[in-house]
């Protein structure tokens, strides 16, 4: 158990809905990161919260958005969804002061399946 | 941003030592070279990581070529918990954005373990 959890675990919909998931770091860390993995991607990084603010965006949609609230949980917002979006969405938290190693827990995933 | 290579694929027998081999001829000075494996159905997890001189933790070694060009993730004693995909992933921490920064998951090595 990495101490990060996310919810749902598993979340199915419909192509053009929206979905929101939530992730909760470890005690303590104040980034936040989140990846999506497909069978045909790999596990691709989205963006990452530093304390609130965003401080690195990967290949994210325009359809998706995250935020990262005041208590430092983070939710990842997809919306207009595709089928092609249906895959494991992982959240990760890092440290403060982590620097040199930036080793990164990561949660258990949700599995998004659109129909 | 610096790449790495890794076998897609590799065997093992329970309780003999492993070598998971990674190529990274272009890594930079800066780069730092890490671990990270996700057993099946999870996130991925920290295994190790380090910059020039071998590395040991309770999980693996790590064991860097002098010329850095590449390492190999030792686990000493394979056990069928260890059946896994291992990313082998280059990362800078010295620069303030971009790629370079962040962990970028390759395809990694499937490991799998006979019984």
């Amino acid at each position: 158990d990495s101490g990060v959890t996310q919810t749902p675990k598993h979340l199915i919909t419909a192509t053009g809905q929206r979905v929101t998931l939530r992730c909760s770091p470890r005690s303590g860390d104040l980034s936040v990161y989140w990846y999506q993995q497909s069978l045909d991607q790999g596990l691709q990084f989205l963006i990452q919260y530093y304390n609130g603010e965003e401080r690195a965006k990967g290949n994210i949609l325009e359809r998706f958005s995250a935020q990262q609230f005041p208590d430092l949980h983070s939710e990842l917002n997809l919306s207009s969804l595709e089928l092609g979006d249906s895959a494991l969405y992982f959240c990760a938290s890092s440290p403060p002061g982590a620097g040199i190693t930036d080793t990164q827990y990561f949660g258990p995933g949700t599995r998004l399946t659109v129909l | 941003d610096a790449k790495t290579t890794q076998p897609n694929s590799m065997e093992s027998n329970e309780e003999e030592p492993v070598h998971l081999p990674c190529n990274h001829s272009t890594i930079s000075g800066t780069d730092y070279i890490h671990w990270y494996r996700q057993l099946p159905s999870q996130g991925p997890e920290y295994v190790i990581h380090g910059l020039t001189s071998n590395v040991n933790n309770r999980m693996a070694s790590l064991a860097i070529a002098e010329d850095r060009k590449s390492s190999t993730l030792i686990l000493h004693r394979a056990t069928l918990r260890d059946a896994a995909v291992y990313y082998c992933i280059l990362r800078d921490p010295f620069i303030s954005s971009g790629s370079a920064r962040l962990l970028t998951f390759g395809s990694g090595t499937q490991l799998t373990v006979l019984p």
